[in-house]
């Protein structure tokens, strides 16, 4: 069965750090890129970031309201990918989610989604 | 606000046909970016419903289609059933934000 399931999500104070692991199971983890997208409380959908397979480079692209704070990383040998989450905001409290990426025309897609882990930024 | 725009609220009694809009701009679906769209059912994750704008992946009914004009696109559902009831996401690509991935605001489809 294709999956992917996250980990790592808790409560964290304003200004320190989290690292969120998505571990992927029943596919070739290499061949695809992986992309976090969050959701905040009762609010939509909004993408973090995502990196390219080795295939393209492993580069990453990041959403404004994070890039310079997180950093997506992946280990291919573990089918693993990580969110680094530093100086986090009260805003950065939302349910992350990992998805895998699937290029459509000259855009990207999410085919399959974990489960998501909650993160609470709060004092 | 969302880069691209979609009802907060749309409702139809079982049967009936519903739409779902996706408004965008020249930098996103007028760029001719593809448009993707998800299901998230009351407590989970977001599931692929259309991708490229009008493909199903498997396994997702027929009743569900989507279309792209212009700078917008639309989701259809026929047939509606309860089951059906769920928030409905747009998803492109838009050239104006350094090279980002943008949804849209979600709709909230009530079932009567």
């Amino acid at each position: 069965e294709v999956q992917l399931v996250e980990s790592g999500g808790g409560l964290v104070q304003p200004g320190r750090s989290l690292r969120l692991s998505c571990t992927a199971s029943g596919f070739t983890f290499g061949d695809y890129g992986l992309s976090w997208v969050r959701q905040a409380p009762g609010k939509g959908l909004e993408w973090v970031g995502l990196i390219r397979s080795k295939d393209f480079a492993g580069t990453r692209e990041y959403a404004a309201s994070v890039k310079g704070r997180f950093t997506i990383s992946r280990d291919d040998s573990k089918s693993v990918a990580y969110l680094q989450m530093n100086s986090l905001k009260t805003e950065d409290t939302a349910v992350y989610y990992c998805s895998r990426v699937v290029v459509v025309g000259a855009t990207y897609a999410f085919d399959i989604w974990g489960q998501g882990t909650m993160v609470t930024v709060s004092s | 606000q969302s880069v691209l725009t979609q009802p907060p609220s749309v409702s139809g009694a079982p049967g009936q046909r519903v739409t779902i809009s996706c408004t965008g701009s020249g930098s996103n679906i007028g760029a001719n970016y593809d448009v993707h769209w998800y299901q998230q059912l009351p407590g989970t994750a977001p599931k692929l419903l259309i991708s490229g704008n009008s493909n199903r992946p498997s396994g997702v009914p027929d009743r569900f289609s989507g279309s792209k004009s212009g700078t917008s696109a639309s989701l259809a559902i026929t047939g509606l059933q309860a089951e059906d009831e769920a928030d409905y996401y747009c998803q492109s690509y838009d050239i104006s934000l350094s090279g980002s991935v943008v949804f849209g605001g979600g709709t909230k489809l009530t079932v009567l």
